[in-house]
């Protein structure tokens, strides 16, 4: 049973719109959650994080948007950039003493000039 | 950037040989983590480790084993490879916080 879903596999946006990348989950227990970039051939990069006790945290022209009732995240990227134009995975943390992580199955952002 | 270095970066072996896979971290973190990266399943955890020789299994750990004799060094086996092994692998950091850090990734093909 997969705990943390991304159901659009891709997402195609103009330059200089906002870019909305969806991230459902299931667990109601977890306390973190973040998003992570990836560029073929290379290792995932950390981009934003939130606390469960907040509903958004924002960070230049990224911006992530919790809503608990719906057990849903979004991020936010605006304006959008060919260089985001990436896979992204959000990532969720029960907490505790091993910082581990669940992943969703990821989006590609394409942003096209 | 974070300090972790995976080697080797890419591997080709043959069905039924033993294969170790690398992953190095300068920033002495006491968290260590072993995904493979599949189509249609992002990051899957295989073990991790809390600490020198304290590690666990995570949610695909059948065919892999681990260990960590130095708080720098987390080594992935796969004792026997097999074709559905083939994958990207990826090792992560994390220390305090919850944020992970990912080193380049190693892409292993077994024939």
């Amino acid at each position: 049973d997969q705990q943390v879903k991304q159901n659009s596999p891709s997402l195609s946006v103009q330059e200089g719109r906002i870019s909305i990348l969806n991230c459902d989950y299931t667990n109601s227990m977890f306390d973190y959650f973040l998003w992570y970039k990836k560029y073929p051939a290379e290792g995932p990069t950390f981009l934003i994080s939130i606390s469960s006790i907040k509903d958004k945290n924002e960070d230049g022209r990224f911006t992530v948007f919790l809503n608990k009732s719906a057990k849903h995240l979004s991020l936010h990227i605006v304006p959008s950039q060919p260089g985001d134009s990436a896979v992204y995975f959000c990532a969720a943390s029960h907490g505790g003493a091993t910082n581990k992580l669940i992943f969703g199955t990821g989006t590609l952002l394409a942003v096209q000039p | 950037d974070a300090g972790i270095t995976q080697s080797p970066r890419h591997k080709v072996t043959e069905t039924g040989t033993p294969v170790t896979l690398r992953c190095h971290q300068t920033e002495n973190h006491r968290y260590m983590y072993w995904y493979r990266q599949d189509p249609g399943h992002g990051l899957r955890l295989i073990h991790y480790s809390y600490g020198v020789k304290d590690t666990d299994k995570g949610e695909v750990s059948d065919g892999y084993s681990v260990s960590r004799s130095k708080t720098e060094d987390f080594l992935l086996t796969l004792e026997s490879a097999t074709s559905s092994q083939t994958s990207v692998y990826f090792c992560a950091i994390s220390g305090d916080r919850v944020e992970q850090f990912f080193g380049p990734g190693t892409r292993l093909t077994v024939l």
